[in-house]
């Protein structure tokens, strides 16, 4: 019930094109739906969140995508670039356990010039 | 201002010795908290504070694992009789408060490395 589930594992995308990375959830207690951008050998670093009562959310060329009766969300990146390649992590936060948050297993993605 | 800072930044050591490792939070951030991260694996919770109080330690592995915040800002993670199956790397992280929906900082981690 814990638990956020991510897929792929790993992601090549062409510059220019769309980077989609999906996420699912069972405990319908979460209420903060984050992501974050992890490089090699830095700390993650919050790149977009949302709450469950948008289904969508739009910041420069990252979505997210919010959809609550599958309990699932994903990470739309237009137009990639090879500086987006990264670990992206999705994650959730549950109503009453004050911050905690529990993460997925990572996206690798790697944009190609 | 200086975000969150971690010391040391690589830390190895022998089976069974002890280690610290210290938090340095932002500045006026109430909460901080403390996640372990496995190679190839998503940061995983260990405990959070609120002020100088640990308000939730449910992710503390066993009783090796413990940690303070004496003055409600640099925390020290401490792990006794380490074990190969520590190693990773250990992130910590600060907000303003816990309990809404502002951001979460984290700091570079320290790796830790059990011989």
């Amino acid at each position: 019930q814990q638990q956020v589930k991510q897929s792929p594992q790993s992601l090549i995308v062409q510059k220019g094109g769309i980077s989609i990375i999906n996420c699912a959830y069972e405990n319908t207690a979460f209420d903060y739906f984050p992501w974050y951008q992890q490089f090699p050998g830095k700390g993650p670093a919050l790149l977009i969140a949302i709450r469950p009562d948008v289904s969508e959310k739009k910041e420069g060329r990252f979505t997210i995508s919010f959809n609550k009766s599958a309990k699932q969300f994903s990470l739309h990146i237009m137009d990639s670039q090879p500086g987006d390649s990264a670990t992206y992590f999705c994650a959730a936060r549950h109503y009453n356990q004050g911050g905690k948050l529990i993460f997925g297993q990572g996206t690798e993605l790697s944009v190609k010039p | 201002g200086a975000g969150v800072s971690q010391t040391p930044s690589n830390k190895v050591t022998e089976k069974g010795k002890y280690v610290e490792l210290r938090c340095d939070p932002i500045s006026g951030h109430t909460a901080l908290y403390w996640y372990r991260q496995s190679l190839g694996q998503g940061p995983e919770f260990l405990i959070y504070f609120q002020g100088t109080g640990a308000a939730d330690d449910s992710g503390l592995p066993n009783d090796r694992f413990f940690a303070v915040r004496p003055e409600g800002s640099v925390s020290t993670l401490k792990i006794q009789r380490t074990e190969r199956g520590d190693s990773a790397v250990y992130l910590c992280a600060s907000s303003l408060i816990p309990s809404s929906y502002n951001e979460q900082f984290f700091g570079p981690g320290t790796r830790l490395t059990v011989l």
